[in-house]
């Protein structure tokens, strides 16, 4: 069973415009959330992270919300570029150190010009 | 330009081969893991070594075999492998214990094994 579920399996979304990409989790003891992206041929690269004790981390273009409670997170792209056009993984963990991520399968995110 | 490099690019390989990946990371981290992504399925943790030691094996088939020298460089022995474990095979490091809590993950760009 899916601890960290995205849902979307792809989005479309016009340049300039904003991109909300979801994700669910299942464990309430993860505490530590993270966004990754993905090009082709590359490995994931790192975003932003959350951790459990706040509910909004910004960065730049980038903000991730965090609700608890709905055991629920989300990323805002804002504005959408066309080289934001990558596939995002959504990840957990839970203390540790965040040896144990789980990530979500992603979500294919398409910025049209 | 990633902190972490992993040798091979592309691998194929036959089922009766014996091969490594190799996996360096230069960011002064000192855990690394080992995830795969196979097509259509969430990016899965294979093995995790902090400081050297492994602290976590996922149930992986004793025909993959990690091998972590230094807390720099990390190997993944592949033997007698299926085509099943044809898949992209990720490298990974994060500043573990007795370093910083809630460290993210810095990954490499992976190795694309085919296995015929």
């Amino acid at each position: 069973d899916q601890q960290v579920k995205q849902n979307s399996p792809s989005l479309s979304v016009q340049e300039g415009r904003i991109s909300i990409l979801n994700c669910d989790y299942t464990n309430s003891m993860f505490d530590y959330f993270l966004w990754y992206k993905k090009y082709p041929a590359e490995g994931p690269t790192f975003l932003i992270s959350i951790s459990s004790i706040k509910d909004k981390n910004e960065d730049g273009r980038f903000t991730v919300f965090l609700n608890k409670s709905a055991k629920h997170l989300s990323l805002h792209i804002v504005p959408s570029q066309p080289g934001d056009s990558a596939v995002y993984f959504c990840a957990a963990s839970a203390g540790n150190y965040g040896q144990n991520f789980v990530f979500g399968p992603g979500t294919r995110l398409s910025v049209l010009p | 330009e990633t902190g972490v490099t992993q040798t091979p690019r592309h691998l194929v390989m036959g089922m009766t081969n014996k091969k490594s990946l190799k996996c360096e990371q230069h960011l002064g981290h000192n855990a690394m893991y080992w995830y795969k992504q196979s097509a259509k399925k969430p990016l899965e943790l294979m093995f995790v070594y902090s400081l050297e030691e492994r602290v976590e094996n996922n149930s992986v088939p004793s025909r993959f075999s990690p091998e972590c020298p230094n807390s720099s460089h990390l190997f993944l022995h592949l033997h007698t492998l299926q085509p099943e474990d044809s898949a992209l095979y990720l490298c990974a490091s994060s500043q573990g214990p007795p370093g910083h809590l809630n460290s993210p993950l810095h990954f490499g760009n992976g190795t694309r094994l085919t296995v015929t």
